[in-house]
């Protein structure tokens, strides 16, 4: 079981350019959910999707964030137009549902210049 | 006032030392509490699980939960260098799929 696979591990772009982050969850897990974690603080939720669901995104800017979690493939969470402001490390989770706990990804580290 | 609170530390105590590690919650709908330990530059990994009030034990590491104080903690007893790291508390409601994160405390064992 190869865990929960994000990728790419890092990620640079400069400012106006997209970003495309993957997660591949662990096999058996139906619930992905993504993190922003920003230096010295901790993991701010962003949105949680099931197969072709969004089921919460509160956590979502309202503009230039969009996720995804299609029936095949990885889940995706494109930034558009990214900022400065982005740059921080993704971490993505998967698990079987709440009341089980998650398993995190290694997290893609975006940097906008 | 933040949902979950914690103290970030850093923290900084020499090998087998007990270390006890804390977090608050105003949310009294949270009824999964756990633990994670987060090394640099990788992803959290889950430590102790732990439902509603009660002690759990597993090796060297104790997690407490009261409800009644909405205060949860996790003690490391002998702690050693490969112990250093950060470690998030978390918790969720029950039938509530997204959970809450403090901002993690980071420990330094020193040999």
């Amino acid at each position: 079981n190869a865990g929960v696979m994000q990728n790419p591990r890092h990620l640079v772009r400069r400012r106006g350019q997209e970003a495309r982050l993957r997660c591949s969850p662990m096999k058996g897990h139906s619930h992905v959910y993504w993190y922003r974690q920003l230096p010295e603080e901790g993991l701010k939720f962003m949105v949680y999707l099931q197969k072709e669901n969004i089921i919460d995104e509160s956590g979502m800017p309202k503009e230039r964030f969009s996720a995804e979690f299609p029936k095949e493939g990885p889940s995706i969470l494109r930034i558009q137009q990214v900022v400065r402001g982005d740059s921080a490390a993704y971490f993505c989770a998967s698990s079987q549902g709440a009341a089980y706990g998650y398993t995190f990804g290694s997290g893609t580290r975006l940097t906008v210049v | 006032q933040k949902e979950v609170e914690q103290d970030p530390g850093p923290l900084s105590v020499p090998e087998g030392a007990i270390v006890s590690l804390n977090c608050t919650y105003s949310n009294s709908a949270f009824q999964y509490f756990m633990w994670y330990r987060q090394y640099s530059r990788k992803g959290p990994e889950l430590l102790m699980y732990t439902y509603s009030s009660g002690n759990k034990e597993d090796g060297r590491f104790t997690a407490q939960v009261d409800k009644s104080s909405k205060y949860i903690s996790l003690f490391i007893r002998d702690s050693q260098p490969s112990d250093s790291a950060t470690y998030l508390c978390a918790m969720s409601a029950k039938n509530n799929n997204d959970m809450r994160f403090g901002a993690g405390t980071r420990l330094t064992v020193k040999p």
